[in-house]
């Protein structure tokens, strides 16, 4: 596609439930990442891949958060046991090696 | 740790004023310093960036200079318009090497420009 498209854009879920966000790459873009942002801050690091392995998952909050990238394209963040705390904006980007980052407009996630 | 300390907003201008959006960081090593903006319902976008000391990044009539004596990167432009309203957010990248994209935020100054 022309951009970065996350899918779901909107989800509500219960405290509890498990959630997937989904991330499509611009095609060819080797790198790809995912930020969070809660609501009046600046977007947040969770984890960076590079074709299909994680090459850096420093910024996942807790062993609930995981993702995978599976094919080295699109991208899966994984969520279980969902809190009202993990309400954000969800941000993928993608790139190619060291060249500017593009960013998709994020899947807000609203836990109840 | 690293860290982006950026003004506070909103900011509210009438149309052609000055703008300056404050952005001071924190980080070792030799970071490399980006503005990203945020237009309604849109995607976060590049605005500008430096890599080294004493660079000036540009675009779209923004500017804004990497001073590595006042660890700062202050966004600048000479005339703001309506088209300018947008969430406004300094950021850098570690110096020390791993992912070229692995962004470090501030917390965004949001810009309001009125006709």
């Amino acid at each position: 596609g022309a951009g970065v498209s996350q899918t779901p854009s909107n989800k509500v879920t219960e405290k509890g439930k498990y959630v997937e966000l989904r991330c499509d790459p611009i095609s060819g873009h080797t790198a790809l990442y995912w930020y969070r942002q809660s609501l009046g801050q600046g977007p947040e690091f969770l984890i960076y891949f590079q074709g299909t392995g994680a090459a850096d998952d420093s910024g996942l909050p807790n062993d609930r958060f995981f993702a995978v990238r599976p094919e080295g394209s699109v991208s899966t963040l994984k969520i279980q046991r969902t809190e009202r705390g993990d309400s954000a904006v969800y941000l993928c980007a993608s790139s190619f090696i060291d060249t500017e980052a593009f960013f998709g407009q994020g899947t807000r996630l609203t836990v109840v | 740790g690293d860290s982006v300390t950026q003004m506070e907003g909103p900011v509210t201008l009438s149309e052609e004023a000055f703008l300056t959006i404050n952005c001071t960081y924190t980080a070792t090593g030799y970071p490399s310093l980006f503005w990203y903006v945020q237009y309604p319902g849109e995607g976060l976008q590049l605005l500008l960036k430096a890599t080294k000391a004493d660079d000036k990044g540009s675009n779209k009539g923004f500017e804004a200079t990497y001073r590595k004596e006042t660890t700062s990167f202050h966004l600048e432009k000479g005339s703001v318009q309506v088209s300018d309203s947008a969430v406004y957010f300094c950021a850098l990248t570690p110096g020390y090497g791993g992912a070229t994209n692995k962004l470090i935020f501030g917390t965004g100054t949001l810009l309001a420009v009125q006709p």
